[in-house]
């Protein structure tokens, strides 16, 4: 299994509601990534977990809430969100290699979010 | 600070022609990895490849090739003989150093190729 799957690949949601994205991947990388991308912008970091803990947050506002329940599964937890909230979000992940040594990213689908 | 630039935005082709897209980075690191991506419209990135700082030797894999100029801080994508579903955004990045797990992209070419 080589891929990252990610669910809903659509979501429509208010902004007073609480949706969650999903994602899995069973190729044992043991660093998953949350990414935001806005129409006709590259991809930017949101969180980085690393050997299911919380390594990077890239100052991102509390109504995004991560988890990362097992080496497989990542969680981003949506509340009260704003229609700039808007965009694809990327799930991806990465394998350990020797040090100094990147196998660089494999990513999922996304999930096309709009907050009405 | 890490910066990659890729300043077409759009390229349009017709089909079966060759199309260069340019990527040119900058860092201060010795030692760095460098990437291509795909974007087609369906949204997610595909790796297409990985090139490390100590190998300059350029590589092709089928229709693909990839010209690494150290000296120029230029990693050029070429595609021989278009086909439209090589249209998509292609995306040059760079990982930041002291730690792989944040990644500098440049701002990403849009392709279309035309029938």
């Amino acid at each position: 299994d080589t891929e990252v799957t990610q669910t809903p690949k659509h979501l429509v949601m208010g902004m007073t509601n609480k949706k969650s994205l999903k994602c899995e991947q069973h190729m044992g990388h043991r660093a998953m990534y949350w990414y935001k991308q806005k129409a006709k912008k590259p991809p930017e970091l949101m969180f980085v977990y690393s050997y299911e803990k919380l390594s990077i947050n890239e100052s991102v506002p509390s109504r995004f809430s991560p988890e990362c329940p097992n080496s497989s599964l990542l969680n981003l937890h949506l509340h009260a969100l704003q229609p700039e909230d808007s965009a694809l979000y990327l799930c991806a992940s990465s394998q350990d290699g020797l040090p100094g040594v990147n196998y660089g990213y494999t990513f999922g689908s996304g999930t096309r979010l709009t907050v009405v | 600070a890490q910066k990659v630039t890729q300043a077409q935005t759009e390229i349009s082709v017709v089909e079966k022609e060759d199309v260069t897209l340019d990527c040119v980075y900058e860092t201060r690191d010795t030692t760095y990895y460098l990437f291509w991506y795909k974007q087609p419209p369906s949204g997610e990135l595909v790796f297409l490849i990985r090139r490390n700082s100590f190998d300059e030797q350029n590589e092709i894999s089928g229709r693909y090739s990839w010209n690494f100029q150290k000296s120029t801080s230029s990693f050029n994508f070429t595609i021989t003989a278009s086909q439209v579903v090589d249209s998509a955004v292609y995306f040059c990045a760079l990982p930041n150093s002291g730690g792989y797990q944040k990644v500098t992209f440049g701002t990403g070419t849009k392709l279309q190729v035309i029938p």
